[in-house]
């Protein structure tokens, strides 16, 4: 159980354009999804905390107009890179809480490595 | 602040044993987490502490000591496969995962 699905796993676009990530759990309903980014040999950066039905909470330094949240069900959570240029080039994952564990223990997805071209 | 320390990088034999270090300070403490993550792949959990002592689960073992902040992750009987970067993880009084960046530990024959 608590399997956690990200779709597409991979993605090359031209700098300019859009971008959306999906991040579903498979066997759950996840109260709340986190975002994350990781640039290579570095640890897993949090961008945003997403809760089903309400605006996301984004760390400090991300910009929101940018990197769009939309969690609009218990399962489904999309991030939607606007605009995309070669630095937001990354690998993102998204992780998921079941709420009913004892400890939060998130559950990742298998990420979503971004190339801007 | 908040800050959670840990090797950059360790190396070891295969078939050995190996000890992972974590030091923390968080703002409050609600659990420990390690996660192992392979090269271009999500994190996968791999145990969780909330109480000081050892927890054992095969090859690997989890220590907590929450009056010194500080973990350590076990590995014993290496192989191969557990070529990878092993990530350590606070909770913290408001229920945040707080992120070390990371052990990569190299495995060699």
């Amino acid at each position: 159980g608590a399997v956690v699905s990200q779709h597409p796993s991979r993605v090359i676009c031209k700098s300019g354009t859009s971008v959306k990530i999906e991040c579903r759990s498979l066997d759950f309903q996840a109260t709340t999804m986190f975002w994350y980014r990781q640039f290579p040999k570095k640890s897993l950066m949090l961008m945003a905390t997403s809760n089903e039905g309400s605006k996301a909470t984004y760390e400090q330094g991300v910009e929101k107009d940018k990197f769009l949240i939309n969690h609009a069900s218990l399962t489904l959570s999309t991030l939607t890179v606007t605009s995309a240029h070669p630095e937001d080039s990354s690998f993102y994952i998204c992780s998921a809480v079941t709420g009913d564990r004892g400890y939060n223990e998130q559950f990742f997805g298998p990420g979503t490595r971004l190339t801007v071209l | 602040g908040q800050n959670i320390d840990q090797p950059t990088e360790m190396t070891a034999t295969e078939g050995a044993i190996v000890q992972i270090n974590c030091t923390y300070q968080t703002s409050g403490f609600n659990g420990l987490f390690w996660y192992q993550q392979h090269a271009g792949e999500a994190p996968t959990f791999l145990s969780y502490n909330v109480l000081d002592g050892l927890e054992e689960k095969g090859r690997f073992s989890s220590f907590l000591s929450r009056s010194k902040g500080y973990s350590y992750l076990l590995l014993k009987e290496l192989q191969m496969k557990d070529s990878a970067s092993y990530l350590c993880a606070v909770t913290d009084s408001n229920y945040q995962l707080i992120w070390g960046a990371g052990t990569k530990l190299i495995i060699k024959p």
